[in-house]
């Protein structure tokens, strides 16, 4: 069966204090890996798009990776705006078009 | 370039009751896809439409359809409702490739099922 299992749920930061979430998966026929912000009440916001292992993406303070098996969202010193939920989706094929499977999500509190 | 639009923003039904959800795809995409989110979780896939045509569904029962239109416009109804089907509907849309697909989302219909 397809799944996405995101680590921890949630983690608690000091403004600057680096740190790793995590999310590992076991799917069939991989096409694509997503990272979603979602903030209390409103849509997820597009963050990246990982396609092979090996893969890096950067975007400001976040750097996402990908492995065979997981993929981890790097946040370096981040501040309180930072704040929010962290989703990660795998997609697979269907007959006819794909689907996409979401992790939980991870909480992440930055304090000032 | 105009983002994925939802309405109504938030509803309150009573059970056995049926409800519409309003999509408007972001321009130039011509797939959507719905989500049911229940609080503190991920989005859960209720099934996809490409050219006017459901083509993946997720595990939720048949009182839940929908329609796209030909201006890739989308439906959601749901008949019958149930308590536990008070969650956060949300519509994505994206360009179908035979690759990856990056789906955009909307805001949302918070829907209360009293």
């Amino acid at each position: 069966e397809d799944q996405v299992t995101q680590s921890p749920e949630a983690l608690r930061l000091q403004e600057g204090e680096s740190s790793s979430l995590n999310c590992s998966y076991t799917v069939s026929g991989l096409r694509g890996l997503f990272w979603y912000r979602q903030d209390p009440g409103k849509g997820p916001e597009f963050l990246f798009t990982l396609y092979s292992a090996g893969e890096e993406k950067e975007k400001e303070r976040l750097k996402a990776t990908l492995t065979k098996k997981e993929s981890f969202l790097h946040i370096t010193a981040p501040k309180p705006e930072d704040s929010a939920t962290y989703l990660c989706a795998v997609q697979v094929g269907v007959t006819g078009g794909f689907k996409t499977i979401f992790g939980a999500g991870t909480r992440l509190f930055v304090k000032a | 370039e105009t983002g994925v639009t939802q309405s109504p923003t938030h509803l309150i039904k009573t059970r056995g009751q049926q409800v519409t959800l309003r999509c408007s795809s972001q321009s130039g995409h011509n797939t959507v896809s719905w989500y049911q989110q229940a609080l503190g979780q991920g989005p859960q896939f209720i099934f996809q439409y490409y050219r006017e045509e459901e083509n993946g569904r997720g595990n939720f029962p048949p009182r839940f359809s929908g329609l796209q239109f030909p201006n890739y416009s989308s439906e959601l109804n749901v008949n019958a409702l149930e308590l536990d089907d008070s969650a956060l509907y949300l519509c994505a849309s994206s360009l179908f490739r035979q690759g990856y697909n990056e789906q955009f989302f909307g805001p949302g219909t918070r829907l209360t099922v009293l």
